[in-house]
């Protein structure tokens, strides 16, 4: 089985702080994706990699960056945590090469910034 | 632009009872559709997708979901209801255009399933 984890399910800090939200993916997958789930908006993309130290916006990268400096972990970064990044965060990853393959999800971090 | 719409924030279904998740989409061309799961504090988990072929795709734990080209829709059902069922589901869909393998969520849907 495809196992994808998190470093912490419940992460709390202060305003101002720099956060780091680490992924790991043991099936060798090539894509890697960093979602934000907030209540009524769904999953939304902020950053996603194709490759190691490669990287890609999604559609609410700011006040983000990530690291993916080996093939199997994928790191997010709040440079300065904000209380409106508040929020469940959610890593995915998926095999390319076949076009319909399903994303495999973390269980989550349930961030809040104080 | 291209979205997919889940229209009803939550749905209430008693044990025993079919139960119905609506998802409808707009993007182009022929996309691959999915519903995920969410169970409470937990990640999401795959349940099903449509790739080509019978409209009807059978998927995890009884669900199966039903493909209609001409309304863009991809309906999530079940024939009768769990408890254990109560979760978040989301439909998702992938532009086959989309090399990076990118979906394309719908804001969720609360199912409640009362015993």
């Amino acid at each position: 089985d495809v196992k994808v984890t998190q470093s912490s399910r419940y992460l709390v800090k202060r305003t101002g702080e720099k956060v780091f939200l680490e992924c790991v993916q043991d099936m060798d997958h090539e894509n890697m994706f960093w979602y934000r789930q907030d209540p009524g908006l769904g999953l939304r993309l902020i950053y996603f990699s194709y490759d190691v130290k490669m990287k890609e916006k999604g559609d609410i990268p700011e006040g983000y960056s990530v690291s993916r400096e080996k093939k199997e972990r994928f790191s997010l970064i709040l440079e300065s945590a904000s209380t409106n990044q508040t929020s469940m965060y959610l890593c995915a990853s998926i095999a390319t090469g076949i076009p319909y393959n399903e994303q495999f999800f973390g269980p989550g971090t349930r961030l809040t910034v104080l | 632009a291209q979205s997919v719409a889940q229209p009803e924030d939550q749905v209430k279904v008693a044990e025993g009872n079919p139960l119905t998740v609506k998802c409808t989409y707009s993007v182009s061309g022929n996309p691959y559709l999915f519903w995920y799961v969410q169970y409470p504090n937990r990640g999401l988990q795959f349940l099903l997708k449509y790739i080509t072929g019978d409209n009807l795709v059978k998927g995890s734990y009884g669900f199966e979901a039903e493909f209609n080209k001409s309304q863009t829709s991809f309906h999530l059902k079940k024939p009768s209801a769990l408890v254990s069922d109560s979760a978040l589901y989301f439909c998702a869909v992938r532009d086959k255009r989309d090399s990076n393998y990118q979906l394309i969520w719908g804001a969720g849907t609360k199912l409640i399933i009362k015993p």
